[in-house]
């Protein structure tokens, strides 16, 4: 595609709830990272993924995250048992290799009541 | 831990010069970047520098790089009311490390 697309552009769920956020990378990019960003903060990474692999996770902050990438191209980042702590900006960006130029998207807005 | 580090505020006249600074603590940072972010809206991508070079130009844009003080800034030429906004600064060596970010506000 043109951009790097997320959905779904805003999620409001319950404390405890299950969520699901997609990030759709730029056509042909190998590397995939995600990203959170609370208010007033700048993004604060979690995993990078090269191809299907995870090849640093070292920032996903509990076991309750969870990020997926099955065929080298889509990604999902799983937050289990929901906290109000976990409401932030989830950004996802994707580049041509590892330690290239990383492209963002529009980011996905969580709010946790 | 890697570090980036902004000022948080920096106001401006349309038509002066901005200049917003970073410093950073990873020395085996590959390429430094500047990143704008416009309200309620995801990043842009302004323009990066080699950590092997020292300066950039790329139109109204100028991106000074003193890698022994580990200081990047990035001069912003004749600042329109457009160019309000938070710009980021980011130091790779793989992951990105953010800086908490630079608001700038361009008063006509």
């Amino acid at each position: 595609g043109a951009g790097v697309s997320q959905t779904p552009s805003n999620k409001v769920t319950e404390k405890g709830k299950y969520v699901e956020l997609r990030c759709d990378p730029i056509s042909g990019h190998t590397a995939l990272y995600w990203y959170r960003q609370s208010l007033g903060q700048g993004p604060e990474f979690l995993i990078y993924f090269q191809g299907t692999g995870a090849a640093d996770d070292s920032g996903l902050p509990n076991d309750r995250f969870f990020a997926v990438r099955p065929e080298g191209s889509v990604s999902t980042l799983k937050i289990q048992r929901t906290e109000r702590g976990d409401s932030a900006v989830y950004l996802c960006a994707s580049s041509n290799q590892g330690r290239e130029t990383q492209y963002f998207g529009p980011g996905t807005r969580l709010l946790v009541l | 831990g890697e570090d980036v580090e902004q000022s948080l505020f920096l106001s401006v006249r349309e038509g002066d010069s901005s200049v917003i600074n970073c410093t950073y603590t990873d020395s085996s940072s590959t390429y430094l970047y500047w990143y704008k972010q416009e309200p309620g809206a995801g990043l842009q991508l302004l323009t990066y520098i080699f950590s092997n070079m020292d300066m950039k130009q790329d139109q109204r844009l100028t991106v000074l790089l003193n890698k022994k003080d580990k200081h990047l800034s990035l001069r912003i030429a004749d600042t329109q009311t457009g160019d309000s906004a938070i710009y980021f600064c980011a130091a790779q060596g793989g992951k990105l490390i953010f800086g908490q970010g630079t608001e700038l506000s361009v008063k006509p």
